[in-house]
Protein backbone atom coordinates (compact mmCIF):
# COMPACT_ATOMS: atom_id res chain seq x y z
CA UNK A 1 0.00 0.00 0.00
CA UNK A 2 2.71 2.62 -1.25
CA UNK A 3 1.03 5.99 -1.36
CA UNK A 4 0.51 7.15 -4.75
CA UNK A 5 3.26 9.46 -6.58
CA UNK A 6 2.11 13.18 -7.17
CA UNK A 7 4.79 16.17 -7.79
CA UNK A 8 4.94 18.26 -5.01
CA UNK A 9 4.50 21.23 -6.44
CA UNK A 10 2.64 22.91 -9.59
CA UNK A 11 1.97 26.72 -10.08
CA UNK A 12 0.49 28.68 -12.95
CA UNK A 13 -0.40 32.04 -13.65
CA UNK A 14 -4.37 33.44 -13.73
CA UNK A 15 -6.25 31.64 -16.22
CA UNK A 16 -3.80 29.41 -17.09
CA UNK A 17 -4.33 25.19 -17.15
CA UNK A 18 -2.32 23.04 -14.94
CA UNK A 19 -2.29 19.38 -14.29
CA UNK A 20 -1.33 17.50 -11.84
CA UNK A 21 -0.47 13.54 -12.03
CA UNK A 22 -0.56 10.94 -9.86
CA UNK A 23 0.72 7.32 -10.33
CA UNK A 24 -0.21 4.30 -9.10
CA UNK A 25 0.01 0.49 -10.43
CA UNK A 26 -2.22 -2.13 -11.97
CA UNK A 27 -3.57 -2.86 -8.22
CA UNK A 28 -4.87 0.85 -7.69
CA UNK A 29 -4.96 3.48 -10.36
CA UNK A 30 -4.83 0.78 -13.15
CA UNK A 31 -6.94 -1.79 -12.15
CA UNK A 32 -9.98 0.64 -11.24
CA UNK A 33 -12.16 3.44 -12.86
CA UNK A 34 -11.89 4.45 -8.90
CA UNK A 35 -9.73 7.79 -8.86
CA UNK A 36 -11.04 10.42 -7.07
CA UNK A 37 -9.25 14.26 -6.21
CA UNK A 38 -9.55 16.06 -3.02
CA UNK A 39 -9.19 19.59 -2.74
CA UNK A 40 -7.40 20.85 1.34
CA UNK A 41 -7.29 24.84 1.96
CA UNK A 42 -5.31 24.74 5.12
CA UNK A 43 -6.81 24.47 7.97
CA UNK A 44 -10.04 23.07 6.30
CA UNK A 45 -11.55 20.03 5.73
CA UNK A 46 -11.19 17.88 2.46
CA UNK A 47 -13.71 18.88 -0.24
CA UNK A 48 -13.86 15.83 -3.32
CA UNK A 49 -13.47 17.79 -6.44
CA UNK A 50 -13.34 15.03 -8.97
CA UNK A 51 -14.60 11.00 -8.56
CA UNK A 52 -14.93 7.99 -10.51
CA UNK A 53 -11.64 9.49 -12.13
CA UNK A 54 -14.06 12.14 -14.51
CA UNK A 55 -17.02 12.75 -12.98
CA UNK A 56 -17.69 16.43 -11.01
CA UNK A 57 -19.91 16.49 -7.76
CA UNK A 58 -22.78 19.02 -7.79
CA UNK A 59 -21.72 22.11 -7.48
CA UNK A 60 -17.75 21.78 -8.40
CA UNK A 61 -16.86 24.05 -11.38
CA UNK A 62 -16.14 22.71 -15.09
CA UNK A 63 -12.70 24.05 -14.36
CA UNK A 64 -11.88 20.93 -12.84
CA UNK A 65 -11.38 18.11 -14.86
CA UNK A 66 -9.98 14.22 -14.47
CA UNK A 67 -8.97 11.77 -16.88
CA UNK A 68 -6.93 8.86 -16.26
CA UNK A 69 -4.51 6.20 -18.77
CA UNK A 70 -2.93 3.25 -17.64
CA UNK A 71 -1.25 3.53 -14.26
CA UNK A 72 -1.62 7.45 -14.24
CA UNK A 73 -4.63 9.87 -13.62
CA UNK A 74 -4.74 13.67 -14.14
CA UNK A 75 -6.78 16.72 -12.53
CA UNK A 76 -6.55 19.68 -14.95
CA UNK A 77 -7.40 23.02 -13.47
CA UNK A 78 -8.52 25.28 -15.75
CA UNK A 79 -8.73 28.92 -15.89
CA UNK A 80 -6.50 29.18 -12.98
CA UNK A 81 -8.31 31.29 -10.09
CA UNK A 82 -6.70 32.56 -6.81
CA UNK A 83 -8.83 30.48 -4.77
CA UNK A 84 -7.88 27.60 -6.37
CA UNK A 85 -4.57 27.50 -4.36
CA UNK A 86 -4.38 24.59 -1.81
CA UNK A 87 -3.04 21.41 -1.71
CA UNK A 88 -4.51 18.69 -3.69
CA UNK A 89 -4.29 14.50 -3.37
CA UNK A 90 -5.79 12.21 -5.21
CA UNK A 91 -7.08 8.65 -4.24
CA UNK A 92 -7.25 5.28 -5.76
CA UNK A 93 -9.66 2.51 -4.97
CA UNK A 94 -7.38 -0.22 -4.37
CA UNK A 95 -9.54 -3.82 -3.82
CA UNK A 96 -10.91 -5.46 -0.93
CA UNK A 97 -12.14 -1.79 0.63
CA UNK A 98 -8.71 -0.52 0.70
CA UNK A 99 -7.89 2.56 -0.10
CA UNK A 100 -4.25 4.20 -1.13
CA UNK A 101 -3.51 8.73 -1.48
CA UNK A 102 -1.16 10.32 -3.66
CA UNK A 103 1.14 12.23 -1.77
CA UNK A 104 -0.11 15.43 -2.38
CA UNK A 105 0.44 18.84 -4.69
CA UNK A 106 0.77 22.12 -3.78
CA UNK A 107 -1.05 24.77 -6.41
CA UNK A 108 0.18 27.78 -6.16
CA UNK A 109 -1.53 30.76 -8.22
CA UNK A 110 1.35 33.28 -9.19
CA UNK B 1 -27.00 20.39 6.97
CA UNK B 2 -24.62 17.09 6.72
CA UNK B 3 -22.11 17.26 9.61
CA UNK B 4 -19.24 14.83 11.06
CA UNK B 5 -17.47 16.14 14.02
CA UNK B 6 -14.67 14.41 15.41
CA UNK B 7 -13.39 14.72 19.15
CA UNK B 8 -11.33 12.93 21.18
CA UNK B 9 -8.07 13.31 20.30
CA UNK B 10 -4.90 14.85 22.79
CA UNK B 11 -1.82 13.84 23.74
CA UNK B 12 -0.60 10.45 25.10
CA UNK B 13 2.44 8.69 25.10
CA UNK B 14 3.84 5.84 23.24
CA UNK B 15 2.33 2.49 24.35
CA UNK B 16 -0.78 4.12 25.36
CA UNK B 17 -4.57 4.20 24.00
CA UNK B 18 -6.73 6.35 22.77
CA UNK B 19 -10.78 6.69 21.87
CA UNK B 20 -11.55 8.90 18.81
CA UNK B 21 -15.27 9.89 18.12
CA UNK B 22 -17.21 10.86 15.25
CA UNK B 23 -20.95 12.25 15.50
CA UNK B 24 -22.92 12.20 12.31
CA UNK B 25 -25.71 14.25 11.93
CA UNK B 26 -28.41 15.47 9.07
CA UNK B 27 -27.89 11.91 6.94
CA UNK B 28 -28.98 8.45 7.48
CA UNK B 29 -25.45 7.28 9.06
CA UNK B 30 -26.56 3.37 8.99
CA UNK B 31 -26.65 4.14 5.09
CA UNK B 32 -23.09 4.82 4.25
CA UNK B 33 -19.59 3.51 5.15
CA UNK B 34 -17.53 5.16 7.54
CA UNK B 35 -13.64 5.54 7.16
CA UNK B 36 -10.81 7.03 9.10
CA UNK B 37 -8.12 8.87 7.46
CA UNK B 38 -5.39 10.47 9.12
CA UNK B 39 -2.75 12.94 8.18
CA UNK B 40 0.83 13.24 9.84
CA UNK B 41 2.39 16.69 10.27
CA UNK B 42 4.18 17.38 6.75
CA UNK B 43 2.44 14.34 5.41
CA UNK B 44 -0.36 13.60 2.70
CA UNK B 45 -3.34 12.31 3.43
CA UNK B 46 -3.17 8.04 4.51
CA UNK B 47 -6.46 5.70 4.48
CA UNK B 48 -6.60 4.10 7.85
CA UNK B 49 -10.01 2.00 8.16
CA UNK B 50 -13.18 1.41 6.51
CA UNK B 51 -16.65 0.16 8.41
CA UNK B 52 -19.38 -0.57 6.46
CA UNK B 53 -22.64 0.58 6.93
CA UNK B 54 -24.11 -2.08 8.93
CA UNK B 55 -20.96 -2.66 10.60
CA UNK B 56 -20.43 -6.26 8.94
CA UNK B 57 -16.74 -5.50 7.39
CA UNK B 58 -14.08 -3.43 8.38
CA UNK B 59 -10.88 -3.18 6.81
CA UNK B 60 -7.54 -1.51 8.01
CA UNK B 61 -3.82 -0.25 6.52
CA UNK B 62 -0.89 -2.83 6.92
CA UNK B 63 0.34 0.06 9.74
CA UNK B 64 -2.32 -0.25 12.21
CA UNK B 65 -3.67 -4.05 11.81
CA UNK B 66 -3.90 -5.20 15.23
CA UNK B 67 -3.59 -2.27 17.11
CA UNK B 68 -6.66 0.19 16.03
CA UNK B 69 -10.38 -1.36 15.91
CA UNK B 70 -13.08 0.79 13.79
CA UNK B 71 -16.75 0.40 15.10
CA UNK B 72 -20.08 2.31 15.28
CA UNK B 73 -23.28 2.83 16.88
CA UNK B 74 -25.87 3.28 14.37
CA UNK B 75 -28.26 4.22 17.19
CA UNK B 76 -26.08 6.80 18.24
CA UNK B 77 -24.87 7.81 14.83
CA UNK B 78 -21.49 7.78 15.89
CA UNK B 79 -18.48 6.15 14.61
CA UNK B 80 -15.14 5.00 16.51
CA UNK B 81 -11.39 4.45 16.27
CA UNK B 82 -9.92 2.55 19.12
CA UNK B 83 -6.21 3.20 19.13
CA UNK B 84 -3.85 0.83 21.23
CA UNK B 85 -0.41 0.84 21.38
CA UNK B 86 -0.19 3.96 19.83
CA UNK B 87 3.59 5.16 18.50
CA UNK B 88 4.91 8.15 17.49
CA UNK B 89 4.12 7.23 13.80
CA UNK B 90 0.83 7.73 14.61
CA UNK B 91 0.73 11.06 14.98
CA UNK B 92 -1.70 12.86 12.68
CA UNK B 93 -4.86 14.78 12.16
CA UNK B 94 -7.43 12.44 12.41
CA UNK B 95 -10.91 12.80 10.00
CA UNK B 96 -13.81 10.93 9.17
CA UNK B 97 -14.91 10.60 5.85
CA UNK B 98 -18.43 9.52 4.44
CA UNK B 99 -18.25 7.32 1.53
CA UNK B 100 -22.44 6.58 0.08
CA UNK B 101 -22.43 2.55 -0.34
CA UNK B 102 -19.58 1.47 -2.80
CA UNK B 103 -19.52 4.67 -4.62
CA UNK B 104 -15.15 4.57 -4.13
CA UNK B 105 -14.84 8.13 -2.90
CA UNK B 106 -15.29 10.31 -0.08
CA UNK B 107 -18.29 13.00 -0.25
CA UNK B 108 -18.26 14.42 3.16
CA UNK B 109 -15.27 15.07 5.79
CA UNK B 110 -15.13 16.55 9.22
CA UNK B 111 -13.07 18.85 10.72
CA UNK B 112 -10.25 16.54 11.98
CA UNK B 113 -8.98 15.99 15.83
CA UNK B 114 -5.13 16.06 16.42
CA UNK B 115 -3.46 13.22 18.08
CA UNK B 116 -0.44 13.75 19.52
CA UNK B 117 2.13 10.58 20.31
CA UNK B 118 4.95 11.89 22.82
CA UNK B 119 6.96 11.15 25.71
Amino acid sequence: QSALTQPASVSGSPGQSITISCTGTSSDVGGYNYVSWYQRHPGKAPKVMIYDVSKRPSGISNRFSGSKSGNTASLTISGLQAEDEADYYCCSYAGSSNYVFGSGTKVTVL
Amino acid sequence: QVHLVESGGGVVQPGRSLRLSCAASGFTFSSYSMHWVRQAPGKGLEWVAIMWYDGSHMYYVDSVKGRFTISRDNSKNTLYLQMNSLRAEDMAVYYCAREELERRFFDIWGQGTMVTVSS
